[in-house]
């Protein structure tokens, strides 16, 4: 079965810090999700990416799908407190939706 | 819309308990599915649901009952409970059309003692 590897398990950055999260998977990516959770609640859908190099941007977050269709990244550039919280990724496995265990962002102001 | 509900938001069992988690969804999705989320292990899927009348199993099905016998439902049965049971559990549904995100419920936090 497909298994996906986030890195890092967590972080903290300073507001205005730029970072990177991974999420790598065992299998050909297929469809790669990449949601947020804020402490408590349920998941906020980012965004998207379906094609090998495919590369997506909302605000100042921006995921990319790499070549070989096994790894994305989401990239958030100058990182504010409402940015906190756990970040997922998600693929398609056949009827399934498989998940990462999380990154856990901490921004300190 | 409503969007995904799930209810209740917070529930106590002991265990051997036996109780049903609800999620209803007004969207009209096919797929809905059911996940529980522990600390470290991300979201894990316990059963799944790709229109009414059919359910399959996820990873991790064992102690978990589900039916489908409408779109927008699809509860969840616990029926003994037991403390490795708790944990925060999510529904959430899709037209699944490999265009469409999941949609989530905002979760119920279960603890068995």
């Amino acid at each position: 079965s497909q298994e996906l590897e986030q890195s890092p398990q967590s972080l903290i950055v300073q507001e205005g810090k730029n970072l990177t999260i991974n999420c790598t998977s065992s299998k050909t990516l297929y469809g790669l999700y990449w949601y947020k959770q804020k402490y408590g609640e349920g998941l906020i859908f980012l965004m998207m990416l379906q094609k090998g190099g495919e590369e997506k941007s909302h605000e100042k977050i921006t995921a990319k799908l790499d070549e070989k269709k096994q790894q994305s990244s989401l990239h958030i550039t100058a990182s504010q407190p409402s940015h906190a919280g756990i970040y997922l990724c998600g693929a398609d496995n056949g009827n399934k939706l498989v998940f990462g265990a999380g990154t856990i962002l901490r921004v300190k102001s | 819309n409503a969007g995904v509900t799930q209810t209740p938001k917070f529930q106590v069992l002991k265990t051997g308990q036996s109780m049903t988690l609800q999620c209803a969804q007004d969207m009209n999705h096919e797929y809905m599915s059911w996940y529980r989320q522990d600390p470290g292990m991300g979201l894990r899927l316990i059963h799944y649901s790709v229109g009414a009348g059919i359910t399959d199993q996820g990873e991790v099905p064992n102690g978990y009952n589900v039916s489908r016998s409408t779109t927008e439902d699809f509860p969840l049965r616990l029926l003994s409970a037991a403390p490795s049971q708790t944990s925060v559990y999510f529904c959430a549904s899709t037209q699944w059309d490999r265009n469409s995100p999941l949609h989530f419920g905002n979760g119920t936090r279960l603890t068995v003692t």
